[in-house]
């Protein structure tokens, strides 16, 4: 049991090109979050999903498109990266079967815009 | 909109001491829950400890217990006894609760040293 994993760990961009990040859950999690953490800002949800086939945006979502074809997959695309998006990126997952379901973090991408 | 604060961006502690972590949060909901997640340096966020609103009596797990005031919107974290291993980020989160689908409001985050 793996848990939330996320690919790759880290990646350098240039300014304009498009890349996908890769979270994968082994756990049938129904709700999966894509979340960007920035210093001294915590940690912010861009998109989620709350079952295979559905996506919803979140606090910060522009710049970022997501998919969700396949349950245990959820993928977070940056069409034209620009150095804002310089960050480190969380997934998470969570079954949802109640109000107070926990989140399941994945060990994060960092990703740097240059 | 619902917001969360950690207005302590460092604290620090002497190993086997007590320290408290302050969270204030703001939310016009009477049904909601909070988490407090550490963020060692390898990154990981995990789970601490979590407080239904509806619950009055405090959460604790093991060293770590929470101080819930729903009145005043304060959610601290106390950690007895504290240990090397706890050296950290710590953040404090917000869930709305039923149809919010889980999304998480994170505060700033507050960066613990535990001194030998």
């Amino acid at each position: 049991n793996a848990g939330v994993t996320q690919t790759p760990k880290f990646r350098v961009l240039k300014t304009g090109q498009s890349m996908t990040l890769l979270c994968a859950q082994d756990m049938n999690h129904e709700y999966m979050y894509w979340y960007r953490q920035d210093p001294g800002m915590g940690l912010r949800l861009i998109h989620y999903s709350v079952g295979e086939g559905t996506t919803a945006k979140g606090e910060v979502p522009d710049g970022y498109n997501v998919s969700r074809l396949k349950k245990q997959n959820f993928l977070l695309g940056l069409e034209s990266a620009a150095p804002s998006q310089t960050s480190v990126y969380f997934c998470a997952s969570s079954p949802k079967e109640s109000d107070a379901d926990t989140q399941y973090f994945g060990p994060g991408t960092r990703l740097t815009v240059l | 909109a619902q917001t969360v604060t950690q207005s302590q961006p460092e604290m620090s502690v002497q190993e086997a001491e007590t320290v408290t972590l302050s969270c204030t949060y703001d939310t016009s909901e009477s049904d909601y829950y909070l988490f407090w997640y550490k963020q060692p340096p390898s990154r990981q966020m995990i789970l601490v400890i979590r407080q239904e609103a509806y619950k009055q009596q405090n959460a604790t797990e093991n060293r770590f217990s929470v101080n819930f005031q729903k009145a005043a919107k304060s959610f601290s974290l106390k950690i007895s006894d504290s240990q090397l291993g706890d050296a950290a980020m710590y953040f404090c989160a917000y869930d709305g609760g039923s149809g919010n689908t889980g999304k998480l409001i994170f505060g700033q985050g507050t960066t613990l040293q535990v001194k030998p």
